[in-house]
């Protein structure tokens, strides 16, 4: 593995289902976030993490969860889909510190509730 | 409130051309300001970014130019190419700090050949 993984690449979920969208990063990066991108209106975020055992909600927060049990795993949870969350969702890592803060994506996975 | 504007939504230009891609923010804290090209199908990827310590950083075709009075930055992409054609998202944060990075709305560029 050499930078960050998301899986799955891409899901049709059925409305109502639950859905966990796996990030792992081999990197060592204190920070994680999950951003969702809908057209028209660029990367949102939904949650992160600035080091392993603690979460913040971002700018979108409601119907996802996540967890931070350790540096390396940020997954991201949808308890009960709905259509609205229909989108590409990104996975990214930085290390915060005074000199580094270059952000790393994932390649995505791309989600559609129906 | 939307902490960074970006215009426009999207741009054609002609290849050789200079297309420019602005940015506006409201938070004086902020003091680290990337831009990120993202191609179809991949993750954004850092392009070039800037420090509002300068007016401009060059990194080879791509500058960016930092207007810290204004609270304005803009990409400039010099004799732009057909493979230069991605979204761009400028976005900024506070360095070091627990300020996530915070994005633009994305500008589709085309660069027709």
């Amino acid at each position: 593995i050499a930078g960050i993984t998301q899986a799955p690449t891409s899901q049709i979920l059925a409305a109502g289902r639950r859905m966990t969208l796996r990030c792992t990063q081999d990197m060592r990066h204190n920070a994680m976030y999950w951003y969702r991108q809908d057209l028209g209106l660029g990367l949102r975020l939904i949650h992160y993490s600035n080091t392993a055992g603690t979460t913040g909600k971002g700018e979108v927060p409601d119907g996802y969860s996540v967890s931070r049990a350790n540096t390396d795993d940020f997954p991201l949870t949808l308890a009960s889909a709905v259509p609205s969350q229909t989108s590409v969702y990104f996975c990214a890592s930085r290390k915060e510190d005074v000199y580094n803060t270059e952000a790393f994506f994932g390649q995505g996975t791309r989600l559609t509730v129906v | 409130q939307q902490q960074v504007k970006q215009s426009p939504q999207s741009l054609i230009v002609q290849k050789g051309g200079i297309p420019i891609i602005n940015c506006a923010y409201e938070n004086t804290a902020f003091d680290y300001f990337p831009w990120y090209q993202q191609f179809p199908g991949k993750g954004p990827a850092l392009l070039i970014a800037i420090r509002p310590d300068v007016s401009e950083k060059k990194e080879g075709r791509f500058t960016i130019s930092f207007n810290k009075s204004a609270k304005q930055f803009s990409l400039h992409i010099m004799d732009s190419q057909p493979g230069d054609s991605a979204t761009y998202f400028c976005a900024a944060s506070v360095q070091g700090g627990s300020e996530k990075l915070v994005f633009g709305k994305g500008t589709k560029l085309t660069v027709n050949p």
